[in-house]
């Protein structure tokens, strides 16, 4: 069955770097993902794809800061210089059979 | 400007019907596959359903399957999501979003509300 992992909760300081950990499970480590960020009470917002060989496609007015990176099953999202209004709940998504979509549980990103 | 405008939420008693609408514009719908995905209150994302950029084709999730119906007008630029035999497990905010797989762009829209409470 295919399933992404998050981590419920991460944390960092007002600029510094942080990254975050989705997980693919066992037998779908080729898969691409895509990110998505959700700030506090506004709907979701695509920030980039990312593909298992670390290649990724920003979505548009993505600033320089979020970068994608892979490692086998682990899908990685890097945000640098981090500001206030980074903070949000972060989903990643994969695309399952027959084109639905399968969400992994979000992280919520604390800037302190 | 790309927008995507959810409408159509409110509190339905269980077991009645709803019927969500999302209007697009800034963007050509017609070539892009549309969903429909939720978020209950103080959960994360789930998927409801997709339909197929011309309308051909329809996929939902196996919560929803045989009680809602996805369907779009390309003419009026407009989703919609038919919600039968409503339970309070659909109370959520439903939110459109919009995919192409050819260039990798998803638009999402700002959500309605549904409750089903009696």
């Amino acid at each position: 069955q295919l399933v992404l992992t998050q981590s419920p909760s991460a944390s960092a300081s007002l600029g510094a770097s942080v990254k975050l950990t989705c997980t693919l499970s066992s037998g779908h480590s080729s898969y691409d993902i895509t990110w998505h960020q959700q700030q506090p009470e506004k709907g979701p917002r695509h920030l980039m794809k990312l593909n298992s060989d670390g290649s990724h496609t920003k979505g548009d007015g993505i600033p320089d800061r979020f970068s994608g990176s892979s490692s086998g099953a682990e899908r990685y999202l890097t945000i640098s210089s981090l500001q206030s209004d980074d903070e949000a709940y972060y989903y990643c998504q994969t695309w399952g059979t027959a084109t639905n979509w399968v969400f992994g549980g979000g992280t919520k990103l604390t800037v302190l | 400007q790309v927008q995507l405008v959810e409408s159509g939420g409110g509190v339905v008693q269980p077991g009645r019907s709803l019927r969500l609408s999302c209007a697009a514009s800034g963007f050509t719908f017609s070539s892009y596959g549309m969903h429909w995905v939720r978020q209950a209150p103080g959960k994360g994302l789930e998927w409801v359903a997709v339909i197929w950029h011309d309308g051909s084709n329809k996929n939902y999730a196996d919560s929803v399957k045989g009680r809602f119906t996805i369907s779009r007008d390309n003419s009026k630029n407009t989703l919609f999501l038919q919600m039968n035999s409503l339970t309070a497990e659909d109370t959520a905010l439903y939110y459109c979003a919009a995919y192409s797989g050819s260039s990798y762009r998803y638009y999402w829209g700002q959500g309605t509300l549904v409750t089903v409470s009696s």
